[in-house]
């Protein structure tokens, strides 16, 4: 098993629907959670992180953690065009003091006019 | 600015050479890492150093060395015992001691063997 696994895409979405993506983790004692927007070419940019469970908003994106069930998820409302790119969920795997981050295989997310 | 750099950013290796990947930061972070990403896949950690002259070996280490002299400074090379090493590399930094563990990435270096 994978320690980090994504939903499987790619993921299209028309344009103004919501897009939505999973991330599930095998580490229990796994402390922080991150996602990442990557263009192709570039290097990753970080959306949110999350620490607890429950739902964290930022603007049209909304992270939701579940410890219990070791999953977490990336919500993004009234998707556009310019959010089509590789989403990566990261979680923190060497505690809280210091950032080693194992990545999931990514998730191609493409929003269609 | 405060950032992280990589240089260079497209670097070409023949078979059996040695190629060192640059990672500056002055961001004062402590802890520095190298990811490299293969197509379509996520990012995979090769070495990570928590501070000067300690470093620890990640998931893919072998093929590959690091060297931490410095704090701003985390190198990479790829050795010719790596055998696929075609890429892209990915340097990032993160301040330790915080519970904000978030990393900071360079733009990457896409190393092809030719």
């Amino acid at each position: 098993q994978k320690e980090v696994e994504q939903n499987s895409g790619p993921l299209s979405v028309p344009e103004g629907a919501i897009a939505s993506l999973n991330c599930t983790y095998s580490d229990r004692g796994s402390q922080s959670f991150f996602w990442y927007r990557q263009y192709s070419g570039k290097s990753p940019e970080l959306i949110m992180f999350i620490y607890s469970n429950g739902d964290k908003e930022d603007g049209r994106f909304t992270a939701q953690l579940n410890k219990a069930s070791q999953y977490v998820s990336l919500l993004i409302r009234d998707s556009q065009p310019s959010d089509s790119a590789t989403y990566l969920c990261a979680v923190n795997t060497g505690g809280t003091s210091y950032g080693k981050l194992t990545f999931g295989q990514g998730t191609i997310l493409t929003v269609h006019p | 600015d405060g950032g992280i750099t990589q240089s260079p950013k497209y670097l070409f290796r023949k078979e059996g050479q040695n190629v060192t990947l640059s990672c500056e930061q002055n961001l004062n972070h402590d802890a520095m890492y190298w990811y490299r990403q293969d197509p379509g896949q996520g990012l995979r950690l090769i070495y990570y150093s928590q501070i000067v002259n300690d470093f620890q070996k990640g998931d893919i280490a072998e093929g590959y060395s690091v060297s931490r002299e410095k704090k701003e400074s985390f190198p990479l090379t790829v050795t010719s015992a790596q055998k696929n090493p075609t890429a892209f590399y990915l340097c990032a930094s993160t301040l330790t001691g915080t519970g904000t563990t978030e990393a900071f990435f360079g733009q990457g270096t896409r190393l092809t063997v030719v």
